[in-house]
C-alpha cells in the first residue's frame, strides 16, 4: 500500500518568512495529493490539492509543487502570518478504484510575530 | 451545497460503557464515508470507510465497529470502551464520480474515556 513520509515534524518561522513542508510517497500510481490545515481543536481543512498531471498550483500565498519522478510534493507558504500557525497534513491517493487517502504524520508550523 | 454533521460534539464515558457516534451528510448522494481517530497531538488514523449502504471496510482491528444504515448516515459504535479509545473522532466524506477527489471532514467528536 501507499506510504507517505512528511518532514519536518515541527517548523518555527518568523512572521513574513517563507515555510516549506515536504512529503514523499511510495506508490508511483498515486495521482491526487491534498494538503490539510488543522488549527488547535478543530477539523482538518482542505487548503490546496494537486493532481499528477500538474507540476505546480498556487492559491494566493500558498503553493504546492509535485515531482512525480522523485515521488515528492511540497507545500510552500510565503509571507507567513501568525494565523498560519497550525498542523499541516499532506496525503496521497492512488487512482480510481481506491477510496482512501494515506496521510503523513503532520507538521506543526509555528509563526512568531 | 454539501454539509456534514457529527454528534455529539463532546462526550465523556466510563470504561466499559457503550458508544455510538453519528455522522450525516447533506446535499449529496452515494458519498464515500470515512471514520478517523486522532489521539492527542497525533496524526489521522483511518478506522473505517464505506462506499455504499451496508458496505464497510475496516482498516485496523479494534473494539470499534461501523455501520451505514442509510446512504448519508455513518455510525461508529463500541460495546465496551477502553481508555485507549479516547481521542478526536472525525467523520469525512468524498463525492463519488470521475475526477472529484476532494475529501472533507466533519466537525468531530471529542471522546474522553474515564
Amino acid at each position: 500500500g501507499e506510504n507517505v513520509e512528511q518532514h519536518p515534524s515541527t517548523l518555527s518561522v518568523q512572521e513574513g518568512d517563507s515555510a516549506v513542508i515536504k512529503c514523499t510517497y511510495s506508490d508511483s500510481a498515486s495521482n491526487y495529493f491534498p494538503w490539510y490545515k488543522q488549527e488547535l481543536g478543530k477539523r482538518p481543512q482542505l487548503i490546496i490539492d494537486i493532481r499528477s498531471n500538474v507540476g505546480e498550483k498556487k492559491d494566493q500565498r500558498i503553493a504546492v509543487t509535485l515531482n512525480k519522478t522523485a515521488k515528492h510534493f511540497s507545500l510552500h507558504i510565503t509571507e507567513t502570518q501568525p494565523e498560519d500557525s497550525a498542523v499541516y497534513f499532506c496525503a496521497a491517493r492512488p487512482p480510481p478504484g481506491y477510496s482512501t487517502l494515506t496521510f503523513g504524520k503532520g507538521t506543526m508550523l509555528l509563526v512568531s510575530p | 451545497s454539501q454539509t456534514i454533521h457529527q454528534w455529539p460534539a463532546t462526550l465523556v464515558q466510563p470504561v466499559g460503557s457503550p458508544l455510538s457516534l453519528e455522522c450525516t451528510v447533506e446535499g449529496t448522494s452515494n458519498p464515500n464515508l470515512y471514520w478517523y481517530r486522532q489521539a492527542a497531538g497525533r496524526g489521522l488514523q483511518l478506522l473505517f470507510y464505506s462506499v455504499g449502504i451496508g458496505q464497510i471496510s475496516s482498516e485496523v482491528p479494534q473494539n470499534l465497529s461501523a455501520s451505514r444504515p442509510q446512504d448519508r448516515q455513518f455510525i461508529l459504535s463500541s460495546k465496551k470502551l477502553l481508555l485507549s479509545d479516547s481521542g478526536f473522532y472525525l467523520c469525512a466524506w468524498r463525492r463519488t464520480g470521475g475526477g472529484l477527489n476532494e475529501q472533507y471532514f466533519g466537525p468531530g467528536t471529542r471522546l474522553t474515556v474515564t
